[in-house]
């Protein structure tokens, strides 16, 4: 099983108000990724856990958190959305590096 | 930063046809070329890696490397309605870790 979720699947948020993104594997992967994805653009690396060390990318670095709790389970957190938020993000998961498998998103709309 | 760049934005092809996708690295350190596939309503799924000079072929997909120009082409034979999706170029660096750096992407429609 090659199944990467993410809770939940849309979520709406108020500006200024915290969101907090879930995203399970079961395939014992070392690494877990969140990515950000705009229409018309490249995803772009938000920051990875590789088993319990994060790594924050550095233009993100203050405006994204995570957690991980567990190796199944990966958090992103938000303390105050703003409207540039608005965005899929993606949540992706690799063993050493190798293939990444990726969640199906989560649709956040911040208004 | 490294930058990775697709073309065409977005291409037709009639089923049965041929499919050409195109990508190209900023950075010549990089390791490996992937190509992943999105359907509307998933996340990316991937489809093939590449990191030596010349062809690689996995069934009706072939990825092509040309590690002088940085440039990597996927093509795609007799291409199937089911093919219509998003297709992402992303690049492994040696000095990246596990990090892919992706491009934006080529949309794909076959018209059945």
């Amino acid at each position: 099983d090659t199944t990467v979720k993410q809770n939940p699947r849309y979520k709406l948020a108020r500006v200024g108000k915290p969101v907090n993104l879930i995203c399970s594997q079961t395939m014992n992967h070392d690494t877990m990724y969140w990515y950000q994805k705009k229409p018309n653009q490249a995803p772009k690396l938000l920051l990875f856990y590789y088993d319990k060390i994060l790594n924050r990318e550095a233009d993100t670095f203050e405006k994204f958190q995570s957690s991980r709790p567990n190796n199944s389970f990966c958090s992103l957190y938000i303390g105050s959305a703003g409207l540039e938020y608005s965005a899929m993000y993606l949540c992706a998961s690799s063993s050493r590096g190798d293939t990444q498998y990726f969640g199906p998103g989560t649709r956040l709309l911040v208004l | 930063q490294q930058k990775v760049q697709q073309s065409p934005e977005s291409l037709s092809v009639p089923e049965g046809g041929m499919a050409s996708l195109n990508c190209t690295s900023s950075d010549r350190n990089f390791q490996y070329f992937w190509w992943y596939r999105q359907h509307s309503g998933e996340g990316p799924k991937a489809l093939m890696s590449i990191f030596s000079d010349g062809d690689k072929k996995e069934g009706r997909f072939t990825a092509h490397l040309n590690k002088a120009s940085l440039h990597v082409s996927l093509h795609i034979r007799d291409s199937q309605p089911s093919d219509s999706a998003l297709y992402f170029c992303a690049v492994r660096n040696n000095n990246a870790g596990a990090k892919l750096t992706f491009g934006g992407g080529t949309r794909l429609t076959v018209r059945p």
